[in-house]
């Protein structure tokens, strides 16, 4: 099946700095997603991404789709950007089911 | 967006043991599934639950160990049967919405003791 790497599988950054998570598919991947799930469980849809560049106010992210990759940017980091983020994406044929990498655990002290 | 509501939040229940999940969503939706995410792991899928007819299961999963319901296009359930320790993990149901963005509920943090 499709495997999902994400990078780094931890990061730990003073508030206000800037990151960049990386999420790299083995295979093509439809409807490609990135989560943050906060640190009482609940996963929180970021970005629908499966092309282009979106941004959202203080993160954006870009997939590249040919080159099987995806980026989540976060700039000025606040304490409340804590957490897991995982990015997902369905291998297609129609299962509109998700594969989700193994997370990048992010944390911001202040 | 789709509003999905998961009972019960958590639970602590004895081995041996069957649990019921529940999973309501607040509109129709076509497809619904069900994740497991063990205790520092990543989210697995574990089924799609099919609305009038049997869920399709991933492998490693099987229908005596979790056997899924979908009576209608909101609802469904899984239960977590003759539990054991190893099956201590959030379950999560999520939502197939418009143009195939995933949505989920706010998952059920068992622990099985």
């Amino acid at each position: 099946g499709i495997q999902v790497e994400q990078s780094p599988p931890d990061l730990i950054l003073q508030e206000g700095a800037n990151s960049t998570l990386r999420c790299n598919f083995s295979d093509s991947v439809n409807n490609l997603q990135w989560f943050h799930q906060n640190p009482w469980g609940q996963l929180i849809n970021l970005f629908y991404i499966p092309s282009g560049t979106k941004q959202n106010g203080r993160l954006s992210a870009t997939t590249v789709a040919t080159e099987r990759y995806s980026l989540l940017y976060i700039s000025s980091s606040q304490t409340t950007d804590s957490g897991v983020y995982f990015c997902a994406g369905d291998p297609g044929q129609g299962a509109q089911k998700l594969v989700f990498g193994q997370g990048t655990r992010l944390t911001i002290n202040p | 967006s789709a509003v999905i509501s998961q009972k019960p939040s958590r639970d602590i229940c004895q081995r041996g043991t069957s649990l019921t999940i529940q999973c309501q969503v607040d509109s129709q939706v076509t497809m619904m599934f069900w994740y497991r995410q063990q205790p520092g792991q990543s989210l697995t899928l574990i089924a799609t639950a099919n609305q009038g007819s049997e869920a399709t299961y991933e492998s490693g999963f099987v229908i005596d160990k979790f056997p899924i319901s979908r009576p209608n296009l909101t609802f469904s359930t899984l239960t977590v049967s003759n539990m054991s320790p190893e099956d201590s993990s959030i379950y999560l149901c999520s939502v197939g919405a418009q143009g195939y963005e995933q949505y989920f509920g706010p998952g059920t943090r068992l622990t099985v003791t």
